[in-house]
């Protein structure tokens, strides 16, 4: 069945330290990729998105992330998280043609400490 | 600007109602989607739409209902509103060769007692 996992339901971080949040997906053929963020009493913000090509992407806020085939891996980063980093965060996927079903994870909730 | 609607921020209903959720669009977009979300679980898809009159189950569509009589809205119907039904219902739209980019409201929170 498809799928998309974010296995880290919350991660803390210190201000000023790097951050990685995994994602890992199921499907037959490589999907979309997306990261949303989604800030506390807000809608969800797109942060960036993987259709082809360059495997690493950049998005807004300095966010970045690197699609691994391989692995099956959309993994967020951000070299130095800041405070209002805090948020809780989402991988989502879409099939590469046919229907744009759009699936979510789980999420992982950002804690970020001083 | 774009623009997704969700008539209601909060809802409080009893056992038993039906229920009305209703989103528009502003953007033409044909693609709609309706999405519970709750702590630990994220976004689950309850239905999407893909043209008028067209509509598709997501994950978990039991109990849930939809109508897509013209582009711009999209409603989700509880039949018979129950306790696990009290949820965030966030309601999005998305043109297909558009970047898949989803557009979202602000969302709805039902409270089912």
């Amino acid at each position: 069945a498809q799928s998309v996992t974010q296995p880290d339901i919350h991660i803390t971080v210190s201000e000023g330290a790097s951050l990685e949040l995994r994602c890992n997906y199921s499907y037959g053929a490589t999907p979309y990729l997306f990261w949303y963020v989604q800030s506390p009493g807000q809608g969800l913000q797109l942060l960036l998105k993987y259709f082809s090509g360059d495997t690493l992407v950049q998005g807004i806020k300095g966010f970045e992330a690197e699609f691994k085939r391989s692995q099956s891996s959309f993994n967020l980063r951000k070299p130095s998280v800041h405070w209002s980093d805090a948020a809780e965060y989402f991988c989502a996927v879409v099939p590469s043609g046919g229907y744009q079903k759009v699936t979510f994870g789980t999420g992982t909730k950002l804690q970020v400490i001083p | 600007d774009v623009k997704v609607t969700q008539s209601s921020r909060y809802l409080v209903k009893r056992t038993g109602e039906k229920v009305f959720l209703e989103c528009v669009q502003d953007m033409d977009h044909e693609n709609m989607f309706w999405y519970r979300q709750d702590p630990g679980l994220g976004l689950r898809l309850i239905y999407f739409s893909y043209d008028v009159k067209m509509k598709e189950k997501g994950d978990i569509p039991e109990g849930y209902s939809v109508s897509r009589e013209k582009k711009e809205r999209f409603s989700l119907i509880l039949e018979s509103a129950s306790t696990n039904q009290t949820s965030m219902y966030l309601c999005a739209s998305m043109v297909p060769g558009g970047g898949e980019k989803l557009f979202f409201g602000s969302g709805t929170q039902l409270s089912v007692l």
